[in-house]
């Protein structure tokens, strides 16, 4: 399967504990992007990587979240001091250029207690 | 402010039905309406995509049509299966922009046997 993985599948956490995400876009995409989506509502865009440079962040991306691409491959999505409103399924997409179709994986699922 | 309105909220069809899922949007300037399917546990995949030049557009059982003057656009799902069960979006933007497709608040769509 050469789709787009994320890691983990789901991740049950503390309130104020630190998780990261890890996503691997399909090889050939240079455009990575970051979503959340909570029950009911459509995908939040969060933030996009072109190669290894981070273009765009979203409002929605508060200072406890942080994205990478380092090497332009694979990226990691961080979430420091996790509160309950992070509760949400985040989606990792990536795209052959900008107007390309999205390629989703299947996302992380967090629940923070 | 909802700039993408998608109704219905949920629709149950019985098999070899027409589904019609519906969305408006508000912003002229939007040029790149892709409808996405989800189903539970799984990222959203491209269904399928019109721009506002042609007025429907169909592929196998699915077909958008689109009314640009009265800023909507509909999907229709012909002879709907019970494999067609999943959460539909509509989305929107300019330019066919993926950092900033608006997205609707899904349908979620019950093909009965």
């Amino acid at each position: 399967d050469t789709g787009v993985s994320q890691d983990p599948r789901h991740k049950i956490t503390k309130r104020g504990q630190n998780v990261t995400f890890r996503c691997d876009p399909i090889s050939e995409h240079n455009r990575l992007y970051w979503y959340r989506q909570t029950l009911g509502q459509g995908p939040e865009f969060l933030t996009y990587f072109q190669n290894e440079a981070q273009l765009e962040k979203s409002r929605l991306l508060s200072d406890r979240f942080s994205a990478e691409r380092p090497k332009g491959s694979f990226s990691t999505l961080e979430i420091q001091r996790t509160e309950q409103g992070d509760s949400a399924m985040y989606l990792c997409a990536s795209s052959l250029n900008l107007d390309s179709p999205l390629h989703f994986g299947n996302g992380t699922r967090l629940t923070v207690t | 402010q909802q700039q993408v309105k998608q109704s219905p909220q949920s629709l149950i069809v019985q098999k070899g039905g027409i589904s019609i899922i519906n969305c408006a949007y508000e912003n002229t300037a939007f040029d790149y309406f892709p409808w996405y399917q989800q189903f539970p546990g799984k990222g959203p995949a491209l269904l399928i995509a019109i721009r506002p030049d042609v007025s429907e557009k169909k592929e196998g059982r699915f077909t958008i049509s689109f009314n640009k003057s009265a800023k909507q656009f509909s999907l229709h799902i012909m002879d709907s299966q019970p494999g067609d069960s999943a959460t539909y979006f509509c989305a929107a933007s300019r330019g066919g922009n993926n950092r900033k497709l608006i997205w609707g608040l899904g349908t979620s769509l019950a093909v009965n046997p």
